[in-house]
């Protein structure tokens, strides 16, 4: 069973601070990688992904990959109360026939105070 | 922008009831995907369609079946819905190439 792991939080940050989410997977032959954001109530929309090593910048969004130890991670700067959220991680397999697959974790609340 | 539109936002029904929720996309997607997703457990895969009249099962198909008779619509059946059933039903679609997921705006289905 492939496996997606992520702290379910609550991760509680001030209104401007860092906001730094983590995620670890277990398939080595994973190839992309994906950040979502749902707020409560509503269905997962895509912030980011990544697939080379190194960050990835996005305005206040940073994705960061390390596939030698299996860790991909979003930094969100400048936090702000909107962006209190659950926060997707998902990683990307291949089913065959040209198909992919995305297996998420089970996400990371975040809570920005003001 | 593409837009995955799912039938019901909110659905009530019987146990023993045969359920169809309803998916289209108008993106001309080959994928598409339904989830149900669960507090504490996250978003599980039910079934997937690479292409038209195509089905996979996912991690958790059991109970449910799928329909995909064209390209744009991804049917979701449960042939005899029980309680355990009861979910909020997320349905998705991607180009082949691995750029991620969109999502719909997903069915709360409750089973009495």
């Amino acid at each position: 069973q492939k496996e997606v792991e992520q702290n379910s939080g609550p991760l509680s940050v001030p209104e401007g601070a860092i906001a730094s989410l983590n995620c670890t997977y277990s398939d080595r032959g994973s190839q992309s990688f994906f950040w979502y954001r749902q707020y409560s109530g509503k269905s997962p929309e895509l912030i980011m992904f990544i697939y080379s090593n190194g960050d990835k910048e996005d305005g206040r969004f940073t994705a960061q990959l390390n596939k030698a130890s299996q860790y991909v991670s979003l930094l969100i700067r400048d936090s702000q109360p909107s962006d209190s959220a659950t926060y997707l991680c998902a990683v990307m397999r291949e089913s065959g026939a040209g198909s992919y697959q995305l297996t998420f974790g089970k996400g990371t609340k975040l809570s920005v105070i003001p | 922008d593409v837009k995955v539109t799912q039938s019901s936002r909110y659905l009530v029904k019987r146990t023993g009831e045969k359920v169809f929720l309803e998916c289209v996309q108008d993106m001309d997607h080959e994928n598409m995907f339904w989830y149900r997703q669960d507090p504490g457990l996250g978003l599980r895969l039910i079934y997937f369609s690479y292409d038209v009249k195509m089905k996979e099962k996912g991690d958790i198909p059991e109970g449910y079946s799928v329909s995909r008779e064209k390209k744009e619509r991804f049917s979701l059946i449960l042939e005899s819905a029980s309680t355990n059933q009861t979910s909020m039903y997320l349905c998705a679609s991607s180009v082949t190439g691995g750029k991620g997921y969109t999502f719909g705006s997903g069915t709360r289905l409750t089973v009495v």
